[in-house]
């Protein structure tokens, strides 16, 4: 078990670029999970897949996020035309079932914005 | 409403005290709930877990829970300095769907 692993560990980009994130969970993991945290403030749920299909999406989320867990291992999250407000950490988390299982976290992605 | 919700603080409490952090939720129908522990810059760890209405104890730590009043809560016995970090309360929704944090509660350990 070598924990869940994300890249890049930090991200700058300008403001309109797009960036992409990837997430790589425990590898027994069936279900994978994004969050956006801001300072002061607790994760803030996007989205979370089961295997290869994506199950709940955001409804605060915009339409310029998308994510894809393309063979139900790794994922990726992409933000097209970036702004200054997307400056956040992003973590990935994974869980091995649905219901009760709790949710480990990789050290996240911090995006800065310029 | 919040879907869940915690006192910010900074909660402060001297060396060796009891900490007792609070949180409340809105879905009557949720079943998990979960504490996490982050320290600055880091990303969160998981503390504890409770299903069920009572206490449930590990080491140091108590989760309280009580599904009538939708209120679950944590106490740190024999508080450290280490144990200064922020602490969130995370509840399970929709039935095994998504995990929805609060927004943590600063606790403040004082040698």
């Amino acid at each position: 078990d070598t924990g869940v692993s994300q890249n890049p560990r930090h991200k700058i980009t300008k403001r309109g670029q797009n960036v992409t994130f990837r997430c790589d969970p425990i590898s027994e993991h069936n279900r994978l999970y994004w969050y956006r945290q801001t300072l002061g403030q607790g994760p803030e749920f996007l989205t979370y897949f089961q295997n290869e299909a994506q199950l709940e999406k955001s409804r605060l989320l915009s339409d310029r996020f998308s994510a894809e867990r393309p063979k139900g291992s790794f994922s990726t999250l992409e933000i097209q035309r970036t702004e200054q407000g997307d400056s956040a950490m992003y973590l990935c988390a994974s869980s091995s079932i649905a219901g009760k299982s709790p949710l480990h976290f990789g050290n996240g992605t911090r995006l800065t914005v310029t | 409403q919040k879907e869940v919700e915690q006192n910010s603080g900074p909660l402060s409490v001297p060396e060796g005290a009891i900490a007792s952090l609070n949180c409340t939720y809105s879905d009557r129908g949720s079943q998990s709930f979960f504490w996490y522990r982050q320290y600055s810059g880091k990303s969160p760890e998981l503390i504890m877990f409770i299903y069920s209405n009572g206490d449930k104890e590990d080491g140091r730590f108590t989760a309280q829970l009580n599904k009538a009043s939708q209120y679950v809560s944590l106490l740190i016995r024999d508080s450290q300095p280490s144990d200064s970090a922020t602490y969130l309360c995370a509840v399970l929704y929709n039935q095994g769907g998504k995990l929805i944090f609060g927004q943590g509660t600063e606790l403040s350990v004082k040698p």
